[in-house]
């Protein structure tokens, strides 16, 4: 069965370009999370979605930050602009079930850099 | 606000030495303490997750324990394969937020 999938696994772009970073959770999983992960900060939740509805997205740092999921296979983080400091790995997650506070598989993430 | 502590920072260990990392948290209501790994390049891979003070559990060479204030992993005879980044988080609401420490590095050499 395969796991979270990511794509790209590297992404190089320069300051101001629109950045999409792709993910397809887990076949049956209804919930999916973006994290963003440095040196300085950890691993950082960005936002989460429910069936597909966005439940929190507290974590995203500016309005540079959108996020999407248009079904339950399928979700877009995008940049736009980039900027330097938004150099870090975003992993994507999901899980089964929110409530049941089931534990989230990760994939094995994008590298960032904007340079 | 919720803080999650991770210690020590970085672990060296010989092979079949034995020993605890500590994940001290202080949150409002918990609802889930979570262990993952984390190998250079890849994505968190989950271990445990306890829900309640007392609670253990193990797998393999690993045992997580957890009291009101802080979890331990501990690590019996480790191997070289066992260095990794050890992450802990915790989960405080009726979602999936997870917050996260900031990870132990443990090296085991042969």
């Amino acid at each position: 069965d395969a796991g979270v999938i990511q794509s790209p696994r590297h992404e190089v772009t320069e300051m101001g370009q629109e950045v999409t970073l792709r993910c397809k959770p887990i076949s049956g999983h209804n919930s999916l999370f973006w994290y963003r992960q440095t040196m300085m900060r950890g691993l950082e939740l960005l936002i989460y979605f429910n069936n597909n509805v966005p439940i929190d997205d507290s974590g995203m740092p500016e309005d540079r930050f959108s996020a999407k999921m248009p079904n339950a296979s399928f979700s877009t983080l995008k940049i736009q602009p980039s900027e330097p400091r938004d150099s870090a790995v975003y992993f994507c997650a999901s899980s089964l079930e929110v409530r049941s506070y089931n534990e989230q598989f990760f994939g094995p993430g994008t590298r960032l850099t904007v340079l | 606000e919720d803080q999650v502590t991770q210690s020590p920072e970085a672990l060296r260990l010989q092979e079949g030495e034995s020993s605890s990392l500590n994940c001290s948290y202080t949150v409002s209501g918990l609802r889930g303490l979570f262990w993952y790994r984390q190998d250079p390049g890849k994505g968190p891979e989950f271990l445990f997750t306890l829900y309640s003070a007392g609670e253990e559990k193990e797998k393999e060479r690993l045992k997580a324990t957890l009291t009101k204030k802080e979890s331990f992993l501990h690590i019996t005879a480790p191997k070289p394969e066992d260095s990794a980044t050890y992450l802990c988080a915790v989960q405080v609401r009726s979602y999936g937020k997870l917050t996260f420490g900031q990870g132990t590095i443990l090296t085991v050499h042969p």
